[in-house]
């Protein structure tokens, strides 16, 4: 079965604005993480927040992580131009072994 | 200096071709990964391999094979390339019993004929 379904598949918004993805998966995990893809490059791991956290913080980002509903929110702040990428959730449910189980991520384009 | 580099970067053959896509990275790390990305941009993991461990996805055919010449390297062949092996393929790296992240090479985008 899939983990990490990611919603919207697409989202278009202006300069500035905030950007909420979400996240859902299906078994228990270790951790779950968020990676961006800028077009026709490879992935770049933005956050990591752990089965036992509730909330992180890194500069503009901050994840969410609800263990009872299976599901997690990456909120991007004050959008800018170069945050034009697909946003993936990656579950690790091995730790490390089994390699990230991905969805198929929100591909977001910020106007300027 | 680039932490987890492939080569080549893209990658022209034929069908029924037997071709091979290399790996390394520079971060001591001691966990390799190879992920394959469809045209709908889905990531799939394909191998993880550690200390000699290797852990297959069962999905994969055994026309691949991964192989560690060393720590720092897990290199990707394939036998007899189908037109659905068209696809980018990623590998990966992380220290196990690190903080869990893993650090993704540029991508080798294969196109089968």
């Amino acid at each position: 079965s899939q983990q990490g379904e990611e919603d919207p598949q697409a989202l278009s918004i202006q300069e500035g604005e905030n950007a909420t993805m979400n996240c859902s998966y299906k078994t228990s995990i270790n951790n779950l993480q968020w990676y961006r893809q800028n077009s026709g490059r490879g992935l770049v791991h933005l956050i990591l927040i752990r089965s036992n956290e509730r909330e992180k913080h890194s500069g503009r980002l901050r994840v969410t992580l609800d263990t009872s509903k299976k599901s997690s929110s990456l909120l991007i702040t004050a959008s800018r131009a170069a945050d034009t990428a697909s946003y993936f959730c990656a579950t690790d449910t091995g730790g490390g072994a089994d390699g990230l189980t991905f969805g198929k991520g929100t591909h977001l384009i910020i106007q300027p | 200096d680039t932490a987890v580099s492939q080569t080549p970067k893209y990658l022209v053959t034929q069908m029924g071709n037997d071709k091979s896509i290399k790996c390394e990275q520079n971060l001591g790390h001691d966990t390799m990964y190879w992920y394959k990305q469809d045209s709908k941009k889905f990531l799939k993991i394909m191998f993880s391999y550690n200390n000699k461990e290797l852990i297959i996805n069962e999905t994969v055919p055994n026309r691949f094979s991964p192989k560690s010449p060393d720590k720092a390297h897990l290199n990707l062949h394939i036998n007899s390339l189908e037109l659905g092996d068209s696809a980018v393929y990623f590998c990966a790296s992380t220290q196990s019993g690190g903080k869990g992240e893993q650090f993704f090479g540029p991508g080798t985008r294969l196109t089968v004929l």
